[in-house]
């Protein structure tokens, strides 16, 4: 039963270390969103794909970031060289391919940089 | 571009007291309206939503009326409970970008018993 699906979901890494962030999104949902949330704040767009449409990467803060989606399912958020700043709840979410349809959000992912 | 302002919290309230959170958009073309609800330790989900201009969306007790003329969302609930204890982010899906989903700073709800 799905919901969307979220790994790990905590991860303590080491600065200058590089994570992968796993998110599988409901089946059959076409859009898929990653955010960030630090603590306190609010979302922070970060990635959005929509079916076979070229990603909107705008949210992305700095070239230590990326993101891709295969098969038009499973996506990882991959960020290099870790930065203290970069702790945070990562946050993905997922859509059918309808504008009035609500996002369904995962759990997160909690990453912490020492 | 596309935005969502909402007002800022922490918003302190007495159980049984009348809430209002205020939400703003600015979009192209016609967007649907949704509020989301983060309580604590848990994930986001939907709590309401209007797709075009004077629907109303409600559940749990809340209420949001789609306004285009005041481009606005406000979320009420006539009585809180403390339960009603969350984050609240109001958040649009608009044409320009190709429906992405933006979200405002989220508002912080405290109600007392």
């Amino acid at each position: 039963g799905a919901g969307v699906s979220q790994s790990p979901s905590n991860k303590v890494t080491e600065k200058g270390k590089d994570v992968e962030l796993r998110c599988d999104p409901i089946s059959g949902h076409t859009a898929l969103y990653w955010y960030r949330q630090s603590l306190g704040q609010g979302l922070e767009f970060l990635i959005y794909f929509q079916g076979n449409s070229a990603p909107d990467k705008s949210g992305l803060p700095s070239d230590r970031f990326s993101a891709e989606r295969t098969g038009g399912s499973v996506s990882t958020l991959t960020i290099q060289r870790t930065q203290q700043e970069d702790s945070a709840v990562y946050l993905c979410a997922s859509r059918p391919n309808d504008r009035n349809s609500p996002l369904h959000f995962g759990n997160g992912t909690r990453l912490t940089v020492t | 571009g596309n935005s969502v302002t909402q007002m800022e919290g922490p918003v302190t309230l007495s159980e049984e007291a009348f809430l209002t959170i205020n939400c703003t958009y600015t979009a192209t073309g016609y967007p649907s309206l949704f509020w989301y609800v983060q309580y604590p330790g848990e994930g986001l989900q939907l709590l309401l939503k209007a797709t075009k201009a004077d629907d109303k969306g409600s559940n749990k007790g809340f209420e949001a009326t789609y306004r285009k003329e005041t481009t606005s969302f406000h979320l009420e609930k006539g009585s809180v409970q403390v339960s009603d204890s969350a984050v609240y982010f109001c958040a649009l899906s608009a044409p320009r970008g190709g429906f992405k989903t933006i979200f405002g700073a989220g508002t912080r709800l405290f109600v007392k018993a």
